[in-house]
């Protein structure tokens, strides 16, 4: 079956960096994306990513490996308003998306 | 504002009603979703419409129907739902390529009593 997996929460401190992880099993690959998604709000994309490496995208950055079926989203100079849910999602070779179940970031002051 | 717009936001409903659910985008898409979001479960693709044509069932209850008239509307029609079926509806629109992000609207929050 097809996979995605992340963690279920995390908390960071205001100003301080954080890595959301995303690991996939999926049946082929055809990119991998990350959203934002405020409670009670629309998922908002963030990134997405089809050749390895690192995007980079002003404060936040996504990071792809296929071959590790790995990919994190980096959040640096945390704000409040990132609080939030960061949702990993992978297109398979059928062009349809998988995806996980999201990462509720906390951030404390 | 992500060019998506549905209505209601919130709706509840006893299990032998029939409400409807409605999705507009403004944003010249071809391609619309509705999935079904659960509190600490993956995004749940319930029908996909490319062109005003259904592409995709997933295997959604009848209870469940969709309406596609345009491009740019889609409607959820909904009738003796069950207590299970409370969560929050999104909809969603996509470009032609599929490696184009989708953009969805805030849902509808939907509680069944």
């Amino acid at each position: 079956g097809q996979n995605i997996d992340q963690p279920t929460e995390m908390t960071a401190t205001e100003g301080a960096i954080v890595q959301i992880n995303c690991t996939y099993q999926t049946s082929g690959f055809n990119g991998l994306f990350w959203y934002q998604q405020h409670a009670g709000e629309a998922p908002t994309f963030l990134s997405y990513n089809v050749l390895d490496g690192l995007e980079e995208k002003g404060r936040f950055s996504s990071f792809l490996s296929r071959s590790k079926g790995y990919s994190y989203l980096l959040l640096k100079e945390l704000q409040m308003k990132d609080s939030a849910s960061y949702l990993c999602a992978v297109l398979d070779s059928n062009y349809q998306l998988i995806w996980g179940a999201g990462t509720k970031l906390i951030i404390k002051p | 504002e992500t060019g998506v717009t549905q209505t209601p936001r919130h709706l509840v409903m006893g299990m032998t009603n029939k409400k409807s659910l409605k999705c507009e985008q403004h944003l010249g898409h071809n391609a619309m979703y509705w999935y079904k979001q659960s509190a600490k479960k993956p995004l749940e693709l319930m029908f996909v419409y490319n062109f005003k044509e259904q592409t995709e069932n997933n295997s959604v209850p009848s209870r469940f129907s969709p309406e596609c008239p345009n491009s740019s509307h889609l409607f959820l029609h909904l009738h003796t739902l069950q207590p299970e079926d409370s969560a929050l509806y999104l909809c969603a629109s996509r470009d032609r390529e599929e490696s184009q992000p989708q953009h969805f609207g805030d849902g509808t929050r939907l509680s069944i009593l």
